[in-house]
């Protein structure tokens, strides 16, 4: 069955370190999304990709750095984590491009920030 | 700018109940729209979206939603509710024109569905 996967499902980390998270589609899709929940806010763009070993900023990127190693594999890199990362972090793939397009979502990381 | 707007941070019905979840947006021009619903330790799902024809479109397990053009809404609706429809929905809007892909979520409604 076709899915989008996400490690970890929950990190802790410390103020300053790095921290990277995971995503993994089966769906044979071309595009990928990073977003970021916020306790009572709705999902905002971080990052997004449309082919491997490129990427495009979405509308808060600041802090964040993405990798698209493989159509299959999309990564959300925190070079230096802050506590006003600690949120809820949502991959997502679509095969195509245009606003009508239904996205396929991976569970979540809880990201927490100390 | 686009944005969405869902003003019932939470909702709470008891099973059998109807259900309206409110969302309005704001955008100048035609606007695609969609409602995801997140299950508790699951991603969002589509639950169902709209773009033009018929402003009542139906989703699955029974949901529909109506959009209003004049009220810049597109409400919800679920005429039975089931203690399984529990679970987070977030209305999201995009844009018709220049093939941009990016959606614009609002804040989420949380459904608790009671015995």
């Amino acid at each position: 069955e076709a899915a989008v996967t996400q490690s970890p499902r929950s990190k802790v980390a410390v103020t300053g370190g790095k921290v990277t998270l995971s995503c993994h589609q089966t769906n044979n899709h071309d595009y990928m999304y990073w977003y970021r929940q916020d306790t009572g806010h709705g999902l905002r763009l971080i990052h997004y990709s449309y082919v491997a070993d490129s990427t495009e900023k979405g509308d808060i990127p600041d802090g964040y750095k993405a990798s698209r190693p493989s159509q299959e594999n999309f990564s959300l890199i925190l070079e230096l984590a802050s506590l006003s990362q600690t949120a809820v972090y949502f991959c997502a793939s679509s095969d195509v491009w245009g606003a009508y397009a239904e996205q396929f979502f991976g569970p979540g990381t809880r990201l927490t920030v100390l | 700018a686009q944005s969405v707007t869902q003003p019932d941070a939470r909702v709470t019905v008891s099973e059998g109940a109807s259900l309206q979840l409110r969302c309005k947006y704001s955008y100048s021009g035609t606007p695609y729209l969609f409602w995801y619903v997140q299950y508790p330790r699951q991603g969002l799902q589509l639950l169902l979206k709209y773009y033009s024809g018929d402003p009542v479109v139906q989703g699955v397990n029974g949901f529909e939603a109506e959009f209003i053009k004049s009220n810049s809404s597109f409400h919800l609706r679920k005429a039975s509710v089931h203690w399984s429809d529990s679970a987070v929905y977030f209305c999201a809007v995009s844009m018709a024109t220049g093939g941009n892909n990016k959606l614009t979520f609002g804040q989420g409604t949380v459904l608790s569905v009671i015995p």
